[in-house]
């Protein structure tokens, strides 16, 4: 199965601070890889698919970009309600797997 | 409304077997795939199984294939997943998503896309 890792871990930012978050793919991926939000108690939210494509809805700070084994998901200005756990999802082949999640927590 | 419902969950013992459903609303159900998604507490998200369409075609993440079962019922707009077998290892909040399974023109590719989620159903094994 391919591994799915992302760095940070999790990390303290404020309030309109922009944002990256990185996931690395064990094996080329191409460009299938989404991007989730979890808040607590909640289920996750699809943000980006494709790499890159925004969708429906989604606030345009959010931005992705990525091919291969590297993609980042960027917040270009954090808002307060943004405040979660972000997940990577590779889509390139089975079993699907996600990166570990990376909780962005207030500064 | 465009809407997933999960239910069947609940405490069983290891060896057990228990059947989730996911009832879904205000779409057309037979156009698109669906996923479970797991969720051990306090940990991050595993993909778990998905399943065409016609239910013609579904895969599985290893460590519930032979134990786990996908399936659905178009008619009555109804996403399944029987679990036997089950180890305190399946303990989780299970969700059900929608995956329209976008084409790019540009790539030539189509892309998982769970738009839709429902809001989990509890799975504790345990004796």
């Amino acid at each position: 199965a391919i591994q799915m890792t992302q760095s940070p871990s999790s990390l303290s930012a404020s309030v309109g601070d922009r944002v990256t978050i990185t996931c690395r793919a064990s094996q080329g991926i191409r460009t299938d890889l989404g991007w989730y939000q979890q808040k607590p108690g909640r289920a996750p939210k699809l943000l980006i698919y494709g790499a890159s494509t925004l969708q429906t809805g989604v606030p345009s700070r959010f931005s992705g970009s990525g091919s291969g084994t590297s993609f980042t998901l960027t917040i270009s200005s954090l808002q307060p309600e943004d405040f979660a756990t972000y997940y990577c999802l590779q889509d390139y082949n089975y079993p699907r797997t996600f990166g570990q999640g990376t909780k962005v927590e207030i500064k | 409304e465009v809407q997933l419902v999960e239910s069947g969950g609940g405490l069983v013992q290891p060896g057990g077997s228990l059947r989730l459903s996911c009832t879904a609303s205000g779409f057309i159900f037979s156009n698109y795939w669906m996923t479970w998604v797991r969720q051990a507490p306090g940990k991050g998200l595993e993909w778990v199984a998905n399943i065409r369409e016609d239910g013609g075609l579904n895969y599985y993440v290893d460590s519930v294939k032979g134990r786990f079962t996908i399936s659905r019922d178009n008619a009555k707009r109804s996403l399944y997943l029987q679990m036997n077998g089950l180890r305190v290892e399946d303990t989780a909040v299970y969700f059900c998503a929608r995956d329209p399974s976008y084409y790019d023109d540009d790539s030539g590719y189509y892309y998982d896309a769970f738009d839709i989620w429902g809001q989990g159903t509890l799975v504790t094994v345990s004796s």
